[in-house]
């Protein structure tokens, strides 16, 4: 079993639609945990950077831990034709010398 | 803020012949560096990790000898893809830390290998 499960997709949904990626982890040790977007052939790039369970939004954005289902999501709000790319979570250990984990991606594609 | 970039991005070569690639942080100093291999359509895989000043830290599966890095300052680190045949052709990226940004690491665009 891989220790973070994200389904690759691909998912396409019109624009303006809510949009819910997730993923699932089995190390419960994981308390660092964060979604990267990444664009065709660029480096990913950080979205949302999230500690223990909870809620954080940011803008269209919004990302969600429940540590007890080992579950993370990733909402995006009025989904843009821009917000196409692949979405990665990711989750890390405490320890300062922990590796990032990464899901293997969600492929989105927003339709205009 | 937290620039990281790289060089070459895009880079073709006979099988044979060695390759280098450079991270650099642009604005910040990166205590330690990543370099990741990403296939298509795939999620990115580690390959090692580099502190400034000390030898790298590979994963299990990675050959040493063929990926050679350097972190040689607290801004570049290099990774040198010797002998390159083609099925190392692959994305590589890398990715920086410094110490207080904790488990969060910045990502540079990534290079594109193809070994003829």
């Amino acid at each position: 079993q891989k220790e973070v499960e994200q389904d690759p997709g691909p998912l396409s949904v019109p624009e303006g639609a809510i949009v819910s990626l997730n993923c699932t982890y089995s190390n419960s040790a994981f308390q660092y945990f964060m979604w990267y977007r990444q664009y065709s052939r660029k480096g990913p790039e950080l979205l949302m950077y999230t500690y223990s369970s909870g809620n954080k939004e940011d803008g269209r954005f919004t990302a969600q831990v429940d540590k007890s289902s080992k579950y993370i999501s990733l909402f995006i709000r009025d989904s843009q034709p821009s917000d196409s790319a692949t979405y990665l979570c990711a989750m890390s250990e405490p320890s300062s010398a922990s590796k990032i984990i990464f899901g293997s991606g969600t492929r989105l594609s927003i339709r205009p | 803020g937290a620039v990281v970039s790289q060089h070459p991005s895009r880079v073709i070569c006979k099988s044979g012949t060695s390759v280098k690639i450079e991270c650099r942080s642009l604005d910040f100093q990166a205590t330690t560096m990543f370099w990741y291999r990403q296939f298509p359509k795939q999620s990115l895989m580690l390959m090692a990790t580099s502190n400034e000043g000390s030898k790298a830290t590979y994963e299990q599966g990675v050959e040493k000898d063929k990926f050679l890095i350097n972190h040689a300052s607290l801004t570049l680190s290099t990774l040198t893809v010797t002998s390159a045949h083609p099925e190392d052709s692959s994305f590589y990226i890398c990715s920086a830390r410094w110490l207080s940004s904790y488990n969060e690491q910045f990502f540079g665009p990534g290079t594109r290998l193809t070994v003829l």
